[in-house]
């Protein structure tokens, strides 16, 4: 079964607007990473948070993390369309494995 | 460099047959994990690898799968007499490092269709 939980299941923007998209988790952890999916493609690793981190900025990504609440969000400024896709959260917790959210699909309309 | 690369990237079986998905990981990658992707889910772990050996199987769904990295390097998700349920898209990815310390490099999928 999965860990983690994203939301929104959908989002529609405009190209311009921000993107939020959040990640809620169940365990403890030792990182969250946030994935991208391009219809029938593989997954490409976005960002790498640790436990001991708060927040971290790549590019127009920013993500936050909140082991308290044992949360996280995905911000991305300025979207574009090639931004339409699935994202995905996983957490990594102290053994090996690696736990996937059930997504977000973000629609970026031009 | 090359990335992680699968093969067949699709296949379709008919219902008990047995089929293998082979993963080819990063060279020198010491971590290497499968995951199990249904439509519109996200990945499910299967299995993971640290070198040679197989440290977590507890995602693999049932003894019909097996798994093996004989050399460390290429491995190998076996399903035996495959049914219907077992239609999915299968991710190998691979890490640097050993554990889920670090970032997993996926590669494309095999999309396994059993009729």
């Amino acid at each position: 079964s999965q860990q983690g939980e994203e939301d929104p299941q959908a989002l529609s923007i405009q190209e311009g607007e921000n993107a939020t998209m959040n990640c809620s988790y169940k365990t403890s952890i030792n990182n969250l990473q946030w994935y991208r999916q391009n219809s029938g493609r593989g997954l490409v690793h976005l960002i790498l948070i640790r436990s001991n981190e708060r927040e971290k900025h790549s590019g127009r990504l920013r993500v936050t993390l909140d082991t308290s609440k044992k949360s996280s969000s995905l911000l991305i400024t300025a979207s574009r369309a090639a931004d339409t896709a699935s994202y995905f959260c996983a957490t990594a917790n102290t053994g090996n494995q690696f736990y996937f959210g059930t997504g977000t699909s973000l629609t970026v309309i031009p | 460099g090359a990335g992680v690369s699968q093969s067949p990237r699709y296949k379709v079986a008919k219902r008990g047959q047995d089929v293998a998905l082979r993963c080819d990981p990063i060279s020198g990658h010491v971590s290497l994990f499968w995951y199990q992707q249904a439509l519109g889910q996200g990945p499910e772990f299967l299995t993971y690898f640290q070198n040679e050996a197989q440290l977590d199987k507890s995602g693999l769904p049932s003894d019909r799968f097996f798994a093996e990295r004989p050399e460390g390097s290429v491995s190998t998700l076996k399903i035996q007499r495959t049914q219907q349920e077992d239609s999915a898209v299968y991710l190998c990815a691979s890490s640097p490092s050993g554990g889920v310390r670090d970032t997993q490099y996926f590669g494309p999928g095999t999309r396994l269709t059993v009729l």
